[in-house]
């Protein structure tokens, strides 16, 4: 069946940077998009970008331009996002998604924390 | 970037009632517009795709509809387990974008 494990909660100072992880199974990794969304506490959905793990094409919401930044790592199924030059809006959490060939994003990770706090 | 409008923002219901959550897009989104719900302390989770198509596994008191730029999603005969909050997404076009959500209680 279709997973997408993420990685564990993070808590990192303002200024650094912190690199998630989810890791996909079930499916055939480059065949489909991987999304990123971020949720504040209490908050709603913000769709950050995706990338395509066939050929590590990307593409970033223009908010989060400069912000984020996607790779994937085919041999071992698992997408990628650094979050850099962290800042107090940062803290949130961040989900993986698979987007399907329709653009559908049909299965989603655990989601992961993350504080930014000094 | 296609903004997505949805509404009510909240949303209190009795057990076995019908509940009704629109979504306005800014422009025709085609029926590429998907339902979520979100329980507490879960990720969302796919109900409704291509405006109308029932996700697998989806109880069929959940229905969607619509075209152009106004969605709607319908939960009818109100469960304990329904109390969650909904949102729309396009993908139409990116940046995909979401509603802001409706929270649903039990009154």
């Amino acid at each position: 069946q279709v997973q997408l494990q993420q990685s564990g909660a993070e808590l990192a100072k303002p200024g650094t940077s912190v690199k998630l992880s989810c890791k996909a199974s079930g499916y055939t990794f480059t065949s489909y998009y991987i999304y990123w969304v971020k949720q504040r506490p209490g908050q709603g959905l913000e769709w950050i970008g995706y990338i395509y793990p066939g050929n590590g094409g990307t593409y970033y919401s223009e908010k989060f331009k400069g912000k984020a930044t996607f790779t994937a790592d085919t041999s071992s199924s698992t997408a990628y996002m650094l979050l850099g030059s962290l800042t107090p809006e940062d803290s949130a959490y961040y989900f993986c998604a698979r987007e399907d060939t329709e653009g559908i994003g049909d299965y989603w990770g655990q989601g992961v924390m993350v504080t930014v706090s000094s | 970037d296609i903004q997505m409008t949805q509404s009510p923002a909240s949303l209190s219901a009795s057990l076995g009632e019908t509940v009704t959550i629109e979504c306005l897009a800014s422009e025709d989104i085609y029926s590429n517009l998907a339902w979520y719900q979100q329980k507490p302390g879960k990720s969302p989770q796919l109900l409704i795709y291509y405006a109308n198509s029932l996700n697998d596994g989806v109880p069929s008191r959940f229905s969607g509809s619509g075209s152009g730029t106004q969605y709607s999603l319908k939960i009818n005969s109100l469960q304990s387990e329904d109390v969650s909050i909904y949102f729309c997404q396009q993908n139409y076009d990116s940046p995909r974008t979401f509603g802001g959500g409706t929270k649903l209680e039990l009154k």
